[in-house]
């Protein structure tokens, strides 16, 4: 089973500022995708970034992909009320022809109006 | 689009009772589905993988005989817990794989199962 990191697991900040979430490997990823849940729903998909050093965007959140592939971060800027939720991690890695996701243990922010 | 449905949304059954958690891909098919288990506040454990025409894999520490899960068709993954505890009250989490899904294998999820055990 692959090891992955996710920090930090809490964040609590108000609203404006800028905060960054770390997903860490001591393996290289095939892929790894972001995702954010609500409570009581299920995980919706942010983006998923394959190449190493890849920068995806999305609105005011910003993906990086590590040159290695063995991490990633998510960088909120003017962070909202609405940005509420728990960020998830997952990672994928080549394992005998499947792909099997194992996720972060997860970052629940909490954005203060 | 790629839309998983979960049914029921939210169960409440007796200590000693079956339950089963429908999983649907409602405009794709998925030869693979996923069935995860959440607590409050904390990630996605996954229980199982589950193939299409096949026996599910499971994740060591679950119990295969009392996480039943069945993947019949393209389309539909089933998840009975049986006779169920209050232990097994959580929220499970289901996804569901695109075939063919492409060099990314995402995976779309379902809005969940909360089960409460009495």
């Amino acid at each position: 089973t692959q090891l992955l990191e996710q920090s930090p697991q809490f964040l609590s900040i108000q609203e404006g500022e800028n905060l960054t979430v770390y997903c860490n490997s001591s393996s290289v990823f095939s892929s790894l995708q972001w995702y954010r849940q609500e409570p009581g729903e299920g995980p919706v998909l942010l983006v998923t970034v394959v190449t190493g050093g890849e920068v995806k965007k999305l609105k005011r959140l910003t993906f990086q992909f590590g040159d290695a592939r063995k991490d990633s971060s998510l960088h909120i800027t003017a962070a909202q009320p609405g940005d509420t939720g728990l960020y998830l991690c997952a990672g994928l890695w080549a394992s005998g022809g499947s792909y099997i996701p194992t996720f972060g243990r997860g970052t629940s922010l909490i954005v203060h109006p | 689009g790629a839309v998983v449905s979960q049914h029921p949304s939210w169960v409440i059954c007796k200590s000693g009772t079956s339950v089963k958690i429908e999983c649907r891909s409602l405009d794709f098919q998925a030869t693979t589905m996923f069935w995860y288990r959440q607590f409050p506040k904390q990630s996605l454990m996954l229980m199982a993988t589950s193939n299409e025409g096949s026996k599910a894999t499971y994740e060591q520490g679950v119990e295969k005989d009392k996480f039943l899960i069945n993947h019949a068709s393209l389309t539909l993954s089933t998840l009975t817990v049986t006779s169920a505890h209050p232990e097994d009250s959580s929220f499970y989490i289901c996804s569901a794989r695109k075939f063919p899904s492409g060099p990314t294998y995402e995976q779309y999820f379902g809005p969940g199962t909360r089960l409460t055990v009495t």
